[in-house]
């Protein structure tokens, strides 16, 4: 398996529904970054959770990060239609300077 | 709020063409990126470049590609021969390091290559 796999590769839930996207890795981590990408559109940069945290929070967004585990989660609470977009975690391994993105998970809000 | 932009939005080549992919980092930053997504698959690392030099490149990244910071805000990326499965979005992505450590990059809209 690779570096970065979300699951679910799909989620569609009610608005006013919090969701929850879940991001695990293989190898050691400088940090991890979740992405949004609205169809066809460019990558909006979501939070940064450092290797050392364990949570961050940012307006209704909440990252955990277990690095014991390697993985991570994305929880947007109280989601709304504008929400819906596909997901990407993406990791910064040790030493190096490049992202590796997983596949994403599509998020789908339903009025 | 300063943001990447990159031009074209969307660019049509035939098979054997050179194209250039333009980008304008976020002005302050220093570290600057290609990566690309072909149409349902996951984002893909090309290039960093830092100093006016590549620092890392993924196998993708063969003698087809090149990169150039042409002046102090420009940032483009070369493919020489296109073929068509470099039919892809590109996105260019800009960083800067902090003293605190970790740092975020930025991404660009994205150019749509096809090639036909």
């Amino acid at each position: 398996s690779q570096q970065g796999e979300e699951d679910p590769q799909a989620l569609s839930i009610q608005e006013g529904e919090n969701a929850t996207m879940n991001c695990s890795y293989k190898t050691s981590i400088n940090n991890l970054q979740w992405y949004r990408q609205n169809s066809g559109r460019g990558l909006v940069h979501l939070i940064l959770i450092r290797s050392n945290e364990r949570e961050k929070h940012s307006g209704r967004l909440r990252v955990t990060l277990d690095t014991s585990k390697k993985s991570s989660s994305l929880l947007i609470t109280a989601s709304r239609a504008a929400d819906t977009a596909s997901y990407f975690c993406a990791t910064r391994i040790q030493g190096a300077q490049k992202l590796v993105f997983g596949q994403g998970t599509r998020l789908t809000i339903n009025p | 709020e300063p943001e990447v932009t990159q031009t074209p939005s969307h660019q049509v080549t035939q098979m054997g063409q050179e194209v250039i992919l333009r980008c304008v980092p976020i002005s302050n930053h220093l570290y600057f990126y290609w990566y690309r997504q072909i149409l349902g698959q996951k984002v893909e690392f090309l290039v960093s470049f830092y100093n006016n030099e590549i620092s890392e490149k993924s196998e993708i990244f063969d003698d087809q590609f090149s990169v150039e910071r042409p002046d102090g805000s420009n940032f483009t990326l070369k493919i020489r021969s296109t073929k068509l499965e470099d039919s892809a979005m590109y996105f260019c992505a800009s960083g800067t390091p902090r003293a605190s450590g970790p740092y975020e990059q930025y991404f660009g809209p994205g150019t749509r290559l096809t090639v036909t």
